[in-house]
């Protein structure tokens, strides 16, 4: 089943923070964020193991409680480059195996 | 580093005809490649996962005849849609992973944008 993001959408000025939440119904082992513009290709931004290990931008920060199966990705001081659909892609293993199953979705607008 | 790319970028093709995309890594050697379809304004929904010289793993309700994959190298999958009909129009995305790791982190490439008129 899909996690779900919340919230679906919102619209900041520039400087204000957000944060984007993940849940899934799943025990995962990690949990990967991406950023999509219209018409373009996600870009990895950050990567969460289980046991909390991380890997990912140094401007975008994250949690990941595995006992709730939940994930939050931070942005602080947002600019106007944060524009896009924002992604979480998680998965129940490691391995040869292992595969995404992509969130709901969270469209974030960064304003003047 | 970790650059995937796809080709083309996007096509037009008449009703019953057949499109192939490629996916290529360019800088590392990709042992697992997965195709994705997303429509407007939805999230990316896998299609089928290709490991290097082996069959492609389908997701439940993805026709394999319809769309045939083809991963012959560490740096090259393609996606062949055959007969394709209006409502395959969508946008196919690429991703690659190297060898297994703890991060298992994927590149996407920039996508193919199909319209089948």
């Amino acid at each position: 089943q899909q996690p779900v993001q919340s919230p679906q959408a919102v619209i900041l000025r520039e400087g204000e923070d957000a944060v984007i939440n993940c849940s899934s119904s799943k025990a995962l082992y990690s949990v990967h964020w991406y950023r999509q513009k219209h018409g373009e290709a996600p870009v990895f931004l950050m990567i969460l193991l289980k046991g909390g290990e991380q890997k990912g931008h140094e401007k975008i920060s994250a949690s990941f409680n595995e006992k709730k199966q939940q994930s939050s990705l931070y942005l602080t001081a947002s600019q106007l480059s944060y524009s896009g659909t924002y992604f979480c892609g998680t998965a129940i293993n490691t391995g040869t195996a292992s595969k995404l199953t992509f969130g709901t979705g969270t469209r974030l607008q960064v304003t003047l | 580093g970790a650059v995937v790319s796809q080709h083309p970028s996007w096509v037009i093709c008449k009703s019953g005809t057949s499109v192939k995309i490629e996916c290529r890594s360019l800088d590392f050697q990709a042992t697992t490649m997965f195709w994705y379809r997303q429509f407007p304004k939805q999230s990316l929904m896998l299609m089928a996962t290709s490991n290097e010289g082996s069959k492609a793993t389908y997701e439940q309700g993805v026709e394999k005849d319809k769309f045939l994959i083809n991963h012959a190298s560490l740096t090259l999958s393609t996606l062949t849609v055959t007969s394709a009909h209006p409502e395959d129009s969508s946008f196919y995305i690429c991703s690659a992973r190297g060898q297994p790791e703890r991060t298992d982190t994927q590149y996407f490439g920039p996508g193919t944008r199909l319209t089948v008129l």
